[in-house]
Parts: C-alpha cells; structure tokens; sequence
C-alpha cells in the first residue's frame, strides 16, 4: 500500500517549458488536491477534483492545468513555466467524510530558471 | 470566508520545556481542524484531528469554539519534535477543501 505516489521527486525547468507532474492513490478515495508550498506562505490549493471526472479551481490556479485520468490518477500541468512557479508541489487525497485528514505524497521540488 | 492563522513563525524551546503552539481560525460552519508536521524536506503527516480527541506523540490540542482557537500543546518537548507545524481547517461541504496557516517552525534546543 503505497498511499500517495508522485513523480517525479525534483525538476528544473528553463522558462517557458512545459511539464506534467503525476500523482496516483491507491487508497480508493474520491477526492485529490494539489497544493504548492511557499516559504512563509504555508500550503495553496492549486486545483482540486471532488470526484472522478471533476475538477475545480482552487486559491492559486493561474499557470496551470489538471486532468484527473481515472479515479487513481490526478496530474498537474505546467503550460509555460515561469519564475514563480518555483515551489514544492505536493499532491494528496481524502477519504470521503469530515473527519478525515489527507495524506499527502512526497512532493515535487521545481526550479525554474 | 474561512482563515487559519498561526501567528509564530518560529518557536524556539529547550528540550524538556513546555510547547504550546498556537492556532486561531475564522469559519462560519461547524469548524473541523487538524495539526499536520512535517519533519524536514518530508511530506505532511497528520498528527491530530480535533474530533478524535487523541495523543500523538504526547502532543494535544483541544478546540475552543469560544476563542475559535485550536492550539497545539505537549508538556515535555523532545529534540525529536522539531519540524514544521501546520494547522489546518476543513471547509467547502462535500469537496472537503482544506485551508493551512502558513506554519510554525518549532526549534527543540538540547
């Protein structure tokens, strides 16, 4: 039971690249978030699908795209990277109720140069 | 609109003090609030849901709907406890969004 699975783990990109950051559960759960992670800005939520075969925007969405594949797998897309987009990415998912917490992957820690 | 705040950036203790890390929120709803660490360059960890009322690694926190606060305590730190905290609310009905304080970075000097 791997839990939550993203790849790849480190990246740099020139700007105005392109990438896919994957993510992929096995816990069976509905729900999957992405976040970026910024010194002194804690954890924002990028995007977010509710359910398979739905997505939604979240705080911080511009720059970027989601695809949710199936309901294991929730990808994040980087069209033309920029500068800004320096952080760490991480990827979690939530089991259907209130009361539970999300488990979060390792992370993603992109450059951009 | 929903807010989480934590308002130290850094807490410093000795080893064997108390820690008392703090958390206020801001919610309409009935508030769901949980502590994650995460240990260094790791990933999130739950460590405390408030509905479950438990101890985690001897730590406690205990919501107070009065000073809508959820702050975090252990009464003996260990040099093992330092890592970044994150308080965070769960908010959004069914798509179950959370929202973090931007983290406390706890230092447990020996």
């Amino acid at each position: 039971n791997a839990g939550v699975t993203q790849t790849p783990k480190f990246q740099v990109l020139k700007t105005g690249q392109s990438m896919t950051l994957q993510c992929a559960q096995d816990m069976n759960h509905n729900s999957m978030y992405w976040y970026r992670q910024d010194p002194g800005m804690g954890l924002r939520l990028i995007y977010y699908s509710a359910s398979e075969g739905t997505t939604d925007k979240g705080e911080v969405p511009n720059g970027y795209n989601v695809s949710r594949l199936n309901k294991r797998e929730f990808s994040l897309r980087l069209e033309s990277a920029a500068p800004s987009q320096t952080s760490v990415y991480f990827c979690a998912s939530h089991q259907t109720g209130r009361h539970y917490g999300y488990t979060f992957g390792s992370g993603t820690r992109l450059t951009v140069v | 609109a929903q807010r989480v705040t934590q308002p130290e950036k850094l807490l410093s203790v000795f080893k064997g003090a108390p820690v008392e890390l703090k958390c206020n929120y801001s919610y309409s709803g009935s508030p769901e609030l949980f502590w994650y660490v995460q240990y260094s360059r790791q990933r999130l960890q739950l460590l405390l849901r408030h509905i479950s009322r438990e101890s985690i690694k001897g730590f406690t926190a205990d919501l107070n709907k009065g000073e809508t606060s959820f702050h975090l305590k252990k009464p003996f730190a260990q040099e093992e406890d330092s890592a970044m905290y994150y308080c965070a609310l769960l908010y959004g009905g069914a798509t179950n969004k959370l929202i973090f304080g931007t983290g406390t970075l706890l230092a447990v000097q020996p």
